[in-house]
């Protein structure tokens, strides 16, 4: 079982809509999670950290379930610019475990 | 944030070549450094950690001999792919993981990345 599973996508939203991403981590003792973006040939960069109580930068959403061991990413008012790979990160130990990441495109 | 540069940032090469690529973090040290491997399409497989004075752990299904780590001082890590084939044309990133001073729980477990090497192997 892989450590972090995420839906591959791809998801194909029009501009405005609201989408939301799902991941799931199989480490209970797992610490800390991440959302990362990673453009097209680019290296991924933060997003954001997820919070055990849940956090919002804008229009982006990060929530925490440990009991059922999974982390979601909400997107509102989704723009073109916010087309890319959403990758899950969660770190365990030293060790950080990626998702293979949600392909999402915002059509205008 | 941090910033972590990554040299050469593109290179093409016979198969049989070997080519070093440079890890840098730049405005901080990173005791840890990880490299990563990416295919088209694919997600970042973490390929080994490197450790600053110590050998790096590599992870199962990489081959150690082939691809050379050395992390001879905090702000810098290497990895060089020996008599690289076709087979081995792939984005790598490293990583550093920020240990510094600031104190903050955030900044301590997150990672920062360099812009990639893409190597493409003739």
């Amino acid at each position: 079982r892989k450590e972090v599973e995420q839906d591959p996508g791809p998801f194909n939203v029009p501009e405005g809509a609201t989408v939301a991403f799902n991941c799931t981590y199989s480490n209970s003792a797992s610490q800390s999670f991440f959302w990362y973006r990673q453009d097209c040939r680019k290296e991924p960069k933060l997003l954001m950290s997820v919070y055990s109580s849940g956090n919002e930068d804008g229009r982006f959403t990060a929530q925490l379930n440990r009991a059922s061991q999974y982390i979601s990413l909400l997107i509102r008012d989704s723009k073109l610019s916010d087309s890319a790979t959403y990758l899950c990160v969660v770190k365990a130990g030293n060790q950080f475990y990626f998702g293979t990441g949600t392909s999402l495109t915002v059509i205008p | 944030g941090a910033v972590v540069s990554q040299h050469p940032s593109w290179v093409i090469c016979k198969s049989g070549t070997s080519v070093k690529i440079e890890c840098r973090s730049l405005d901080f040290q990173a005791t840890t450094m990880f490299w990563y491997r990416q295919f088209p399409k694919q997600s970042l497989m973490l390929m080994a950690t490197s450790n600053e004075g110590s050998k790096a752990t590599y992870e199962q299904g990489v081959e150690k001999d082939k691809f050379l780590i050395n992390h001879a001082s905090l702000t810098l890590s290497t990895l060089t792919v020996t008599s690289a084939h076709p087979e081995d044309s792939s984005f790598y990133i490293c990583s550093a993981r920020d240990q510094g001073t600031s104190g903050t729980l955030f900044t301590y477990n997150e990672q920062f990345f360099g812009p990639g090497t893409r190597l493409t192997v003739l």
